[in-house]
C-alpha cells in the first residue's frame, strides 16, 4: 500500500523542541522530494519545508527557518522535521506530503499533531 | 513570497449545479522551464487533502472529469461542472514554481 505515515507530534511547552518522523511505503520514496505541510484547526493549508529526493537541497518557511531542520534517511524511507524554539503559532496538524509537479502520485499522511502549549 | 488569493471563500451551491473557484497569484507562475505549476487540491472534512489538477489543466489519476482547471499566468480558475454530495469540502490552489511553495486560503464548498 502507498502511504506516509507521520509520527513524533505532542504537547510540548514554548519554547521546547519535537521531532517529527515520516516514514514512506509501497512508492520509490528515493526519487521525490518529500514536504511538511500544516494546518491549524479550521484554517488553510501552510507549506513549512521540503527536502530534495537525494537530500542535497533543503527550504523552509520563514516562519520556521532558523528553528527546523529537515533530513531523510533514504535507506530507511524515512524524512524528520526536527523543531526547536517552539512557539504557540506552531500548533497545528503537520502532514507529510511528497507534493509532485507534475503527472506523478499524489501522498499524502494522515497527520500528526503538535500543540505548544505552557 | 507569492501570494495566492482564492475567491470566493465560501461557495453555497445545490447539487447539480456548476462552480467555479478563481486562483490568482501575485506573481507568474511561468516557471524557467516553460511550465505553469498551479495544483488544485480537495480537503473532504476529516481527510488528509489530495490533489485534483496538475499543471494548470491536468487531471489526477481517477478524478472525476466534471474537475477542470484553467488559466495561464497570474489568472486560474477550478471548475465543477456538475456538483455532487461528495465534492463538499475545501478547495485550495497552490503553486510549485517558487519557493516558498505557497497556498491559497481555501474555499470552503457546501450544499445549499
Amino acid at each position: 500500500e502507498v502511504q506516509l505515515v507521520e509520527s513524533g507530534g505532542g504537547l510540548v511547552q514554548p519554547g521546547g523542541s519535537l521531532r517529527l518522523s515520516c516514514v514512506a511505503s509501497g512508492f520509490t520514496f528515493r526519487t521525490y522530494w518529500i514536504h511538511w505541510v500544516r494546518q491549524v484547526p479550521g484554517k488553510g493549508l501552510v507549506w513549512v519545508s521540503g527536502i530534495k529526493s537525494d537530500g542535497s537541497s533543503t527550504s523552509y518557511a520563514d516562519s520556521v527557518k532558523g528553528r527546523c531542520t529537515i533530513s531523510r534517511d533514504n535507506a530507511k524511507n524515512t524524512v524528520d522535521l526536527q523543531m526547536n524554539s517552539l512557539r504557540v503559532e506552531d500548533t497545528a496538524v503537520y502532514y507529510c506530503t511528497n507534493l509532485p509537479m507534475a503527472q506523478s502520485l499524489d501522498v499524502w499522511g494522515r497527520g500528526t499533531t503538535v500543540t505548544v502549549s505552557s | 513570497d507569492v501570494v495566492m488569493t482564492q475567491s470566493p471563500l465560501s461557495l453555497p451551491v445545490t447539487l447539480g449545479q456548476p462552480a467555479s473557484i478563481s486562483c490568482r497569484s501575485s506573481q507568474s507562475l511561468v516557471h524557467s522551464d516553460g511550465n505553469t505549476y498551479l495544483n488544485w487540491f480537495q480537503q473532504r472534512p476529516g481527510q488528509s487533502p489530495r490533489r485534483l489538477i496538475y499543471k494548470v489543466s491536468n487531471r489526477d489519476s481517477g478524478v472525476p472529469d466534471r474537475f477542470s482547471g484553467s488559466g495561464s499566468g497570474t489568472d486560474f480558475t477550478l471548475e465543477i461542472s456538475r456538483v455532487e454530495a461528495e465534492d463538499v469540502g475545501l478547495f485550495y490552489c497552490m503553486q510549485a514554481t517558487h519557493w516558498p511553495r505557497t497556498f491559497g486560503q481555501g474555499t470552503k464548498v457546501e450544499i445549499k
